[in-house]
């Protein structure tokens, strides 16, 4: 199985600030077809996890562009900016390039 | 609006049988493929099962594999995860949600997701 490898684990950050969330895989999300199934996912306090990221870069539909998704292979960033209230949870990357499916452990953004 | 609304979980005993439902609506369910990820109490997400939007063809993680089944009732916008032999492990909050194409056979992602219905698996 595909090993997808978050950090940090918890992240504290101020509200308008700045943070950065990796994720590796341990072997490439290349897919034959030439796609990388490389998405990022927001969990908010009892909520279920919402989409934001799909295919390493793109925005699904209502995420604010404060989100940006980036990387290659085997190692991927997800970017918020100006982080707002709303934004702390637990984040998760998902490979699906691999089956079986696999997520990251997660990263918790919670503020300072 | 998209929405799906999980039922059929609760309180069940290791070695029994469970089978969750998943009602869609705001979508042409039978134009999708669906899938079930699952969360352990305070724990990350798992894939669990994955049907195509026919019920032609299903998948399954190793975990879950020959107790498991994934299928769909399209004439009634129905998802359903049958579970046999359940063990302690399988004890989470089961979600169905939508799996979204590039094209028919491309990987997916789970663009929308339902509220969740918890199975805890005790004696």
């Amino acid at each position: 199985d595909v090993l997808m490898t978050q950090t940090p684990v918890s992240l504290p950050v101020s509200l308008g600030g700045q943070v950065s969330i990796s994720c590796r895989s341990s072997q490439s999300l290349v897919h034959s077809d030439g796609n990388t199934y490389l998405h990022w996912y927001l969990q908010k306090p009892g909520q279920s996890p919402q989409l934001l990221i799909y295919r390493v870069s793109n925005r699904f539909s209502g995420v604010p562009d404060r989100f940006s998704g980036s990387g290659s292979g085997t190692d991927f960033t997800l970017k918020i900016s100006r982080v707002e209230p709303e934004d702390l949870g637990v984040y998760y990357c998902l490979q699906s390039t691999h089956f079986p499916y696999t997520f990251g452990a997660g990263t918790k953004l919670e503020l300072k | 609006e998209v929405q799906l609304v999980e039922s059929g979980g609760g309180l069940v005993q290791p070695g029994r049988s469970l089978k969750l439902s998943c009602v869609a609506s705001g979508f042409t369910f039978n134009n999708y493929w669906m899938t079930w990820i699952r969360q352990a109490p305070g724990k990350g997400l798992e894939w669990v099962a994955s049907i195509t939007n026919t019920g032609g063809s299903t998948y399954y993680p190793d975990s879950v594999k020959g107790r498991f089944t994934i299928s769909r009732d399209n004439a009634k916008s129905t998802l359903y995860l049958q579970m046999n032999s359940l063990r302690s492990e399988d004890t989470a909050t089961y979600y169905c949600t939508r799996d979204r194409k590039i094209y028919y056979y491309s990987r997916g992602y789970f663009d929308y997701w339902g509220q969740g219905v918890m199975v805890t698996v005790s004696s």
